[in-house]
């Protein structure tokens, strides 16, 4: 089976502070995603990688920059880490362009 | 950029009723998805139907490329079969999957 790790499920951060979540996924998926969910608005995607060392912006990256340097490791990263930004944020995978997508279990982030 | 619309927006139905939920979309797609949200926020995958009929157990789903939409059916419900049901499409031009809002179902014991 698919395994998408996020490395943690629930964090409180205070405002400001930098904040990195982490996803890794033990499949050799090329394509990794960012996401995060909030109550009305679904899901929307922050980033995307198709490769190494390869990103691209997705529906909503402002405030946002992630790093994939590695194939099974894709992170996410708020600079600095503001009040809007609390929600949940899911990572997923897939092999290839139009393939499978697979989700971690959701990381919930409080920004207080 | 391609549009998925779901629906019922929301559905509330008593143990061992039988729903179906439908998902349009707006161009053709190489690749649709449905998903169950659990009340612990996992998404888990139910099916990868980018055409025809496919069954799992009490669930089932159909999608019809070309007129542009995907049905997926529960039958006999169960209250674990509560939460909200995504529908994923992954336009042919498109770099990305396209989610749908969802259809929350409530099952009531």
């Amino acid at each position: 089976d698919v395994k998408v790790t996020q490395s943690s499920r629930y964090l409180v951060k205070r405002t400001g502070e930098k904040v990195f979540l982490e996803c890794v996924q033990d499949m050799d998926h090329e394509n990794m995603f960012w996401y995060r969910q909030d109550p009305g608005l679904g899901l929307r995607l922050i980033y995307f990688s198709y490769d190494v060392k390869m990103k691209e912006k997705g529906d909503i990256p402002e405030g946002y920059s992630v790093s994939r340097e590695k194939k099974e490791r894709f992170s996410l990263i708020l600079e600095s880490a503001s009040t809007n930004q609390t929600s949940m944020y899911l990572c997923a995978s897939s092999p290839g362009h139009g393939a499978s997508i697979y989700f971690g279990e959701g990381s919930w982030l409080t920004v207080v | 950029g391609i549009q998925v619309e779901q629906s019922p927006p929301d559905l509330i139905l008593q143990e061992g009723a039988n729903s179906t939920l439908r998902c349009n979309f707006s161009d053709s797609v190489n690749n649709l998805q449905w998903f169950h949200q659990n009340p612990w926020g996992q998404l888990i995958n139910l099916f990868y139907i980018p055409s025809g009929t496919k069954q799992n157990g009490r669930l089932s789903a159909t999608t019809v490329a070309t007129e542009r939409y995907s049905l997926l059916y529960i039958s006999s419900s169960q209250t674990t079969d509560s939460g909200v049901y995504f529908c994923a499409v992954w336009g042919t031009n498109a770099g990305k999957s396209t989610f749908g809002d969802g259809t929350t179902l409530t099952v009531k014991p």
